[in-house]
């Protein structure tokens, strides 16, 4: 049972434009979203997160965007960059910390920003 | 600062041999520690978690065991193990420090079994 979903494996885009990573989830007791980065064969990197509570935050180039009637959340890389050339890991959880806290991942999106 | 280590990189072991993967974390004190695995086409799943020593929860029923026999050591192991088991194994821990609290990965350890 797939409690967050992304359904693009890939993405590929060009240098410079927009890179929209989307994430589904079923689990309506989530309440704090992240997004991780992660190269091949290393440890996934914190990017970014959403609290239930807004529908939208921004860090540089990178913003989330959380629509919780529709259970919907997406990644959205402005400009794309060569670097940003990753898989990306949707994450969800209830709480943002404590004793129980554990993160539930998608299978990630494989994105390829093509120079 | 707050490190974890995880060790060693890759490792080749045959079917039906033991494992033992050992992770440790340093500069944070009663974290919450996890043990997630890539496989392929699979994302990351969440297979043990642990709260305190020798406090251990098992998210999926599987192969494998973990203990946790210190503070800031957590070790995922198996008695005998099969082709299944092969994957990307990554140990993380979150803790709260300066009002926030943090979900942080290892380097991963790169397992196929032969």
């Amino acid at each position: 049972d797939q409690q967050v979903k992304q359904n693009s494996p890939s993405l590929s885009v060009q240098e410079g434009r927009i890179s929209i990573l989307n994430c589904d989830y079923t689990n309506s007791m989530f309440d704090y979203f992240l997004w991780y980065k992660k190269y091949p064969a290393e440890g996934p990197t914190f990017l970014i997160s959403i609290s239930s509570i807004k529908d939208k935050n921004e860090d540089g180039r990178f913003t989330v965007f959380l629509n919780k009637s529709a259970k919907h959340l997406s990644l959205h890389i402005v400009p794309s960059q060569p670097g940003d050339s990753a898989v990306y890991f949707c994450a969800a959880s209830r709480g943002s910390g404590g004793s129980n806290y554990k993160l539930t991942f998608g299978k990630g999106t494989l994105l390829t920003v093509n120079p | 600062s707050q490190t974890i280590h995880q060790w060693p990189a890759t490792l080749v072991q045959p079917v039906g041999s033991p494992l033992s993967l050992e992770c440790t974390v340093e500069g944070t004190s009663n974290p919450n520690l996890y043990w997630y695995r890539q496989a392929a086409g699979r994302g990351l799943q969440l297979l043990f978690y642990s709260v305190g020593i020798g406090q251990i929860s098992s998210e999926v029923p599987q192969n494998l065991s973990a203990s946790r026999p210190q503070d800031r050591q957590f070790i995922l192991s198996s008695k005998k193990l099969l082709l299944s088991d092969s994957g990307f194994y990554l140990c993380a821990w979150s803790a709260r420090f300066r009002g926030l609290w943090g979900y942080t990965f290892g380097s991963g350890t790169r397992l196929t079994v032969v």
